[in-house]
């Protein structure tokens, strides 16, 4: 079967603490991943995507990095956090590679920078 | 500048109503578009995908899209409490190519009550 995970699923980090999200995928190859963030109350902005292992595009820039260490592997890192690195971080994928490449969203990271 | 425009809401209707939720787009290469449901505090669901002219039917879900007034519309019937959420409208603009990426909107909260 097709599963997207995420880990963790909540995370509570200090300013200027490091950070190490992850989403692993299971039942295709290859697949397309998204890094999402969507701050409180509003929509989802763009962070990260990677067509395969250890490509990686960046839409805006910020204090976040992001890694495609294995094909079903997606991680999203910082090395200091900022406060306004708050939000609910989502790891996106497309299973089916078709006519509407359909994307579909990980279960989420709610992280709280204090 | 990309986007996809919804009304914040909130869009209140009565249990057995139809609720009608509308989105537009600027980029008027824009080849597909989603909407997703997400409940307070989780991650979005993909409900419904359309990419041709007309309406497309799944349910009590209906998504419209008018690509030359470029418009796309989600109609709910029999609305129910648990529709009660928000609805992000998607598009992917013909620039993202085989990186598949979508623009959200900012969401529109709809409220069913009983």
């Amino acid at each position: 079967s097709q599963t997207i995970h995420q880990w963790p699923a909540t995370l509570v980090q200090p300013v200027g603490s490091p950070l190490s999200l992850e989403c692993t995928v299971e039942g295709t190859s290859n697949p397309n991943l998204y890094w999402y963030r969507q701050a409180a109350g509003r929509g989802l902005q763009l962070l990260f995507y990677s067509v395969g292992i250890g490509q990686i595009s960046s839409e805006v820039p910020q204090n976040l990095s992001a890694s495609r260490p294995q094909d079903r592997q997606f991680i999203l890192s910082s090395k200091k956090l900022l406060l306004s690195d708050s939000g609910f971080y989502l790891c996106a994928w497309i299973p089916v590679q078709g006519s509407y490449n359909e994307q579909f969203f990980g279960p989420g990271t709610r992280l709280t920078v204090l | 500048q990309k986007e996809v425009e919804q009304n914040s809401g909130p869009l209140s209707v009565p249990e057995g109503a139809i609720a009608s939720l509308n989105c537009t787009y600027s980029d008027r290469g824009s080849q597909s578009f989603f909407w997703y449901r997400q409940y307070s505090g989780k991650s979005p669901e993909l409900i419904m995908s359309i990419y041709s002219n007309g309406d497309k039917e799944d349910g009590r879900f209906t998504a419209q899209l008018n690509k030359a007034s470029q418009y796309v519309s989600l109609l709910i019937r029999d609305s129910q409490p648990s529709d009660s959420a928000t609805y992000l409208c998607a598009g992917r603009p013909l620039f993202s190519g085989g990186y598949n990426k979508l623009i959200f909107g900012a969401g529109t909260r709809l409220a069913v009550h009983p």
